[in-house]
């Protein structure tokens, strides 16, 4: 059973840069999990910031960004304002058989 | 724009069935595969099923795997989520997104994310 880990919290001063992770319970995440980035505020539907191209969607801020951190993926937010306070969602591509698995979500607050 | 407006959704007794539909605007829904996400009341987001652009493949979370079936009808630009034998734990928020990138066989290229997500149905498995 794949499980993909994500940090269950995290705080960011307004301004500052923080970094979300999206592991493996076993193996490392590689580029071919193709890992993408969902974005969820309480009570509405999640919007995506990275897709699995690594690549912006329309109308996301260019301080979201995405990556490969060692043997993660990683999801950046430099500068990060009082509406990035949401929750965090990662999302690996698990390849043959074709299924996705979702990280648990990360909560980030901005104080 | 691109419109995805989910809908079915309602209270059923564990065991009964009910059928979600998405339908789609705004884009080519017959170019494009389909995914289902759920969202159980407080938890996070799990996969579903995906189903490729012509119907031809379907994938399904091992949760959902021979109770539920996904499948489209392109000429009404609509997809849908058939559930059978439905449990307490199936209770969650059922959303529709269509998947980014082109899925062939059993693969898809250039990993399939979800792109553009419908507002979501709830679902209440309940006697």
């Amino acid at each position: 059973q794949t499980v993909v880990t994500q940090e269950s919290s995290l705080s960011v001063s307004p301004g500052g840069t923080v970094t979300l992770t999206c592991g493996l319970s076993s193996g490392s995440v590689s580029a071919s999990h193709y890992p993408s980035w969902y974005q969820q505020t309480p009570g509405q539907a999640p919007r995506t910031l990275i897709d699995s191209r690594n690549t912006r969607s329309s109308g996301v801020p260019d301080r979201f960004s995405g990556s490969i951190l060692g043997n993660k993926a990683a999801l950046t937010i430099t500068g990060a304002q009082a509406e990035d306070e949401s929750d965090y969602y990662c999302l690996l591509y698990m390849g043959t058989g074709a299924n996705w698995v979702f990280g648990g979500g990360t909560k980030l607050t901005v104080l | 724009q691109v419109q995805l407006v989910e809908s079915g959704g309602g209270v059923v007794q564990p065991g009964r069935s009910l059928r979600l539909s998405c339908t789609a605007s705004g884009f080519t829904f017959s170019s494009y595969g389909m995914h289902w996400v759920r969202q159980a009341p407080g938890k996070g987001l799990e996969w579903v099923a995906v189903i490729w652009y012509d119907g031809s493949d379907k994938y399904y979370a091992d949760s959902v795997k021979g109770r539920f079936t996904i499948s489209r009808d392109n000429s009404k630009n609509t997809l849908y989520l058939q559930m059978n034998s439905l449990r307490a734990e199936d209770t969650a928020v059922y959303y529709c997104a269509n998947l980014l990138g082109y899925c062939t066989g059993g693969s898809c290229y250039g990993g399939g994310s979800l792109d553009y997500w419908g507002q979501g149905t709830l679902v209440t498995v309940s006697s």
